[in-house]
């Protein structure tokens, strides 16, 4: 069975500073993998997925994740915290098996500091 | 172009009654989607529509929980006997295809309280 684990319900960050947010997942085939955003009182909107090909894929508001493999991970990133990114975010997973099911995390809080 | 819509918003129901909520998907989205999330928790999967057939409904909970979606369009998911636990965010969500991979679009929610 898939699943995916989200390292830390809430993460802390002051402006400029560097974004990581942790993700591992369990999958006994290679996933599609997926972060999603959540802004407060907004639907979830997609940031960036890794399906086939390069394994650093970019994202909209200058994220970008890498599926690692021999990890098990796909750690969203972003080099400067600015303000805007405070929200809920989530990580998820499909396989191309069973592609009308996404399996998410339990999300990460990003707070930022100024 | 319109995204995924949700009515209501909101609803407020009394233990034992029977609700629907409804999701409007994107024009032309063949496949749609029905998540449930509880304060705290990331979406967990419900159903699956492509067309008008439920392709997937191993989400749902229980035989309280229905959905239909007569003419692919437009989603009705239906609760009977509805409970305290039933309370959460339902969202729906639409795709083009139902493709492994491909991007689905999120609806803002419909927020239940079972009272």
């Amino acid at each position: 069975a898939q699943s995916v684990t989200q390292l830390g319900s809430h993460v802390s960050v002051s402006e400029g500073a560097l974004v990581l947010l942790r993700c591992n997942y369990s999958s006994s085939v290679p996933p599609y993998l997926f972060w999603y955003v959540q802004y407060p009182n907004q639907g979830l909107q997609l940031l960036l997925k890794y399906t086939t090909g390069a394994t650093l894929v970019k994202g909209i508001n200058g994220f970008e994740a890498e599926f690692k493999k021999s990890e098990t991970s796909f750690h969203l990133t972003k080099p400067s915290a600015h303000m805007s990114d405070a929200a809920e975010y989530f990580c998820a997973v499909t396989l191309y098996s069973s592609a009308s099911k996404i399996i998410f995390g339990s999300g990460t809080r990003l707070s930022i500091r100024p | 172009g319109a995204g995924v819509s949700q009515t209501p918003s909101n609803k407020v129901t009394e233990k034992g009654k029977y609700v629907e909520l409804r999701c409007d998907p994107i024009s032309g989205h063949t496949a749609l989607y029905w998540y449930r999330q509880s304060l705290g928790q990331g979406p967990e999967f419900l159903i699956y529509f492509q067309g008008t057939g439920a392709a997937d409904d191993s989400g749902l909970p229980n035989d309280r929980f229905f959905a239909v979606r007569p003419e692919g369009s437009v989603s009705t998911l239906k609760i009977q006997r509805t409970e305290r636990g039933d309370s959460a965010v339902y969202l729906c969500a639409s795709s083009f295809d139902g493709l492994a991979g491909e991007t689905q679009y999120f609806g803002p929610g419909t927020r239940l309280l079972v009272l």
